[in-house]
């Protein structure tokens, strides 16, 4: 079975400061992890995934994640954060079989 | 592709009444998934297909849930009666199930008011 815990339900964060967003996942086979993001009112769009090609992934709007197995987290980074930043961010994770699990999710918010 | 349809957008309904909320999904995919959007419980997955069959029903929270997909092209969730604490944002997203898990693409979701 997976699970995803996505540590901090808010977070914030200066504009141009170093944006982290921490996920910890539980899996019993090799994971797919991925990291999506929500505006409002709408539905949620990739931001990047990990399927064991590499494990620093990069992803759209400057955001990357790293795959630590030692430390079972998948965190997503973005060194200097933008006022457009300011969304949902989910953290998932699927094994052998298609199904998908979301965490919780945190808010990021920017200020000015 | 026009990605992955949801109608309607808005559902206002009164307790007691049948709704049914429809998914296209992107054509080619052969995986479909139903979630449900909650402040309090965040995103649930509902139920998944895989190549139309259902495959894990656990996350339908009770009877009066159901959900079909007669086709590839097609999907239903279908609430019948509904409460308002079904009130939520229901999101249909589908993917392709191949050697590599490829991520779920989102609807625009379904806004559920039940009152």
């Amino acid at each position: 079975a997976q699970s995803v815990t996505q540590l901090g339900s808010h977070v914030s964060v200066s504009e141009g400061a170093l944006v982290l967003l921490r996920c910890n996942y539980s899996s019993s086979v090799p994971p797919y992890l991925f990291w999506y993001v929500q505006y409002p009112n709408q539905g949620l769009q990739l931001l990047l995934k990990y399927t064991s090609a590499a494990t620093l992934v990069k992803g759209i709007n400057g955001f990357e994640a790293e795959f630590k197995k030692s430390e079972t987290s998948f965190h997503l980074t973005k060194p200097s954060a933008h006022m457009s930043d300011a969304a949902e961010y989910f953290c998932a994770v699927s094994g052998s079989a298609s199904k998908i699990i979301f965490g919780s999710g945190t808010r990021l918010s920017i200020r000015p | 592709d026009a990605g992955v349809i949801q109608s309607p957008r808005h559902e206002v309904t009164e307790m007691g009444q049948e709704v049914t909320l429809r998914c296209k999904p992107i054509s080619g995919h052969n995986s479909l998934f139903w979630y449900r959007q909650t402040m309090m419980r965040g995103l649930e997955l509902l139920i998944y297909f895989n190549n139309n069959v259902p495959i894990d029903d656990s996350g339908m929270p009770e009877d009066r849930f159901s959900a079909k997909m007669p086709n590839a092209s097609f999907s239903t969730l279908k609430i019948q009666p509904s409460e308002p604490r079904d009130s939520a944002v229901y999101f249909c997203a589908s993917s392709l199930d191949g050697e590599v898990n490829t991520e779920a693409f989102f609807g625009q979701g379904t806004r559920l008011t039940v009152v």
